[in-house]
């Protein structure tokens, strides 16, 4: 079975711009979710898709938006980037109902963007 | 509201000495509790999971996790350390809602 797939694994913006992160959860999985690792920190909860729905969200303002596809493959977007934003994004899939904190996460990757 | 402390960002022990890592939690619920591992421009990887079963938890690698409630601890141990456990270790929470809160992590360093 494949994995937690994410694209681009790096990529460098400037203030101001639109980026665009996506995700292919893994096989069977039907739940995306999306952290934010900042350098030396741990994984912040930006939201989650179950079924192409938003499922909860974290403390992250409105410019960070995503969607879930019915295949549940999901990107992220984040518009007006701020230096603050450069940080390792990671994607994560589960399995299973909604609403069960004991589902166990597969993480892709990441992809590591740099806001100039 | 859920929320995990891991004490000490960077660990150091000698190959084959025990290790220890140590995480605290607070949650208005009863918690799930995990630990991750994350090495080097890779995913985190699941370790083990408490999910209200077992107080001790077996996971991979050799590395297990005791869960005491009195205390809100769910220490990450190791008997015997290898070269190869030289990574970063996540302490997270979780309620019912499937958002998992991580912790800021402990950097374990492995001395020959």
């Amino acid at each position: 079975e494949t994995g937690v797939t994410q694209s681009p694994t790096h990529l460098i913006k400037t203030r101001g711009q639109q980026v665009t992160l996506r995700c292919s959860s893994q096989s069977g999985h039907n739940t995306v979710s999306w952290y934010q690792q900042a350098l030396g920190q741990g994984p912040q909860f930006i939201f989650q898709y179950y079924r192409e729905e938003e499922n909860g969200r974290g403390n992250f303002p409105p410019r960070f938006s995503g969607l879930q596809f019915p295949n549940y493959s999901s990107e992220l977007n984040v518009n007006a980037l701020e230096l603050d934003d450069s940080a390792l994004y990671l994607c994560a899939s589960s399995s299973g109902t909604s609403r069960s904190g004991a589902n166990v996460l597969t993480f892709g990757a990441g992809s590591r963007l740099t806001v100039l | 509201a859920q929320s995990v402390t891991q004490l000490g960002s960077h660990v150091s022990v000698s190959e084959g000495a025990l290790v220890l890592l140590r995480c605290n939690y607070s949650s208005s619920v009863p918690p799930y509790l995990f630990w991750y591992v994350q090495y080097p421009n890779q995913g985190l990887q699941l370790l083990l999971k408490y999910t209200s079963a077992a107080t001790l938890v077996k996971g991979i690698n050799g590395f297990e996790a005791e869960f005491k409630k009195s205390e809100t601890s769910f220490h990450l141990t190791k008997p015997s350390a290898h070269m190869s456990d030289a990574a970063e270790y996540f302490c997270a929470v979780s309620a019912r809602d499937d958002k998992i809160i991580f912790g800021k992590g402990t950097r374990l360093h492995i001395l020959p």
